[in-house]
């Protein structure tokens, strides 16, 4: 168990909806993570929030963004969804802005767009 | 950041060590070496990381040669359960904190 939680486990929707993923990072992490692992990308960054601020950004399309809250942890939302969108949606935290600290994944939400 | 080169794929009996090798030929001088697994579909997982001396976990060793442009995963024992891709990384602490996976190496534990 990494200590990071994401919900929910298993998500199936239709194209054109939108979705929200949550993300609780380990107990006293500042940075959150989202990758995308589709079959034909492999796993992809997409942002990353420091602290509540966005700090860095990855392969993110326009119709997803996301944001950290004051509790940290941090939504990614999906907005008129394709079934390209189909993959598994990673969350990360590590524990600092630096980049030697490792970084912990949760579990991961299985995004199915029909 | 460096680009790392590993095989896709590699067997291994258990019980054997398990040496997966891998390729940054265009690693600079402040850029760490990490390795991750993903066991099937499970989120990745932290394994270990260095910059140029050997290093060593209750997981694995990580063996980094002396010019710093290839390195070696040693996982001594391996079980069933080591059976997972394994990504080789390499992070420059200039270029920001994400994680840049490339194929991997499936390795294949057998009995």
């Amino acid at each position: 168990d990494s200590g990071v939680t994401q919900t929910p486990k298993h998500l199936i929707t239709a194209t054109g909806q939108r979705v929200t993923l949550r993300c609780s990072p380990r107990s006293g992490d500042l940075s959150v993570y989202w990758y995308q692992q589709s079959l034909d990308q492999g796993l992809q960054f997409l942002i990353q929030y420091y602290n509540g601020e966005e700090r860095a950004k990855g392969n993110i399309l326009e119709r997803f963004s996301a944001q950290q809250f004051p509790d940290l942890h941090s939504e990614l939302n999906l907005s008129s969804l394709e079934l390209g969108d189909s993959a598994l949606y990673f969350c990360a935290s590590s524990g600092g802005g630096g980049s030697y600290n490792e970084q912990f994944f949760g579990p991961g939400t299985r995004l199915t767009v029909l | 950041d460096a680009k790392t080169t590993q095989p896709p794929s590699m067997d291994c009996a258990e019980g054997r060590a398990a040496n997966l090798p891998c390729n940054h030929s265009t690693i600079s001088g402040n850029e760490y070496v990490y390795w991750y697994r993903q066991i099937h579909s499970q989120g990745p997982q932290y394994i270990i990381h260095g910059l140029k001396n050997n290093e060593t976990n209750e997981m694995a060793s990580l063996i980094i040669t002396e010019d710093r442009k290839s390195s070696t995963l040693i996982l001594p024992h391996a079980t069933l359960r080591d059976t997972a891709v394994y990504y080789c990384i390499v992070r420059s602490y200039q270029a920001g904190t994400a994680l840049i996976f490339g194929k991997g190496t499936t390795l294949s534990v057998s009995s």
